[in-house]
């Protein structure tokens, strides 16, 4: 099984700051990474997909990079409604997920 | 737009069993895979099961397999998961996803969410 790992599992950020999140896989899954957005009670939304592609809707200020075992989400400026879990999902070889990063108001 | 609406979810007994519901609609459903993920309370998403648009090739993860069945009705635009032998750890928001085709197990729609508990 392929291991994901989030990095760091909390992130405090201030309005209009950037937001870097980290995803490694304990085994190369190319570019076969999706990050997916979760708010309190809600299901998860899809950000980004082979690893760089935003999906339909997706506000320009968020975007992906990576291939292989490393991989980032950055967030631009970060917006109020940008606080949540963020979760990092390789589909290359069967389907993991990491253990998600909470983004918090400084 | 692409609709999913799970059901089916109730409090169980350890050992009992419940079918979960997901209707669909907004999409050509017997074109796409689809998908069960689950999640445990305060914890992250695990995958759970996935089957292809015909229904013909199902795929479960180990904490599952033997236990969970999936299935479909194309007819009625509807995935299925018949949960069996369910134990405390099953506890959680069964969330039934779109794959992005018949030939991915990548999925990039996902429904609001239905809650299991095994309790006794």
């Amino acid at each position: 099984e392929i291991v994901m790992t989030q990095s760091p599992a909390t992130l405090s950020v201030s309005p209009g700051e950037r937001a870097t999140l980290s995803c490694r896989a304990s085994q190369s899954v190319s570019s076969d990474l999706a990050w997916y957005q979760q708010k309190p009670g809600q299901a998860p939304r899809l950000l980004i997909y082979g690893a760089s592609t935003r999906a339909t809707g997706i506000p320009a200020r968020f975007s992906g990079s990576g291939s292989g075992t490393e991989f980032t989400l950055t967030i631009s400026s970060l917006q109020s409604e940008d606080f949540a879990v963020y979760y990092c999902h390789q589909y290359n070889n069967w389907l993991t997920f990491g253990g998600g990063t909470k983004v918090e108001i400084k | 737009e692409v609709q999913l609406l799970e059901s089916g979810g109730d409090l169980v007994q350890p050992g009992g069993s419940l079918r979960l519901s997901c209707a669909a609609s907004g999409f050509t459903f017997s074109s796409h895979a689809m998908s069960w993920v689950r999640q445990a309370p305060g914890k992250g998403l695990e995958w759970v099961s996935s089957i292809s648009g015909s229904g013909g090739s199902t795929y479960y993860a180990d904490s599952v397999k033997g236990r969970f069945t999936i299935s479909r009705d194309n007819s009625k635009n509807t995935l299925y998961l018949q949960m069996n032998s369910l134990r405390a750890e099953d506890t959680a928001v069964y969330y039934c996803a779109k794959n992005l085709n018949d030939n991915s197990l990548f999925m990039d729609v996902w429904g609001q969410g239905t809650t299991v508990t095994v309790s006794s």
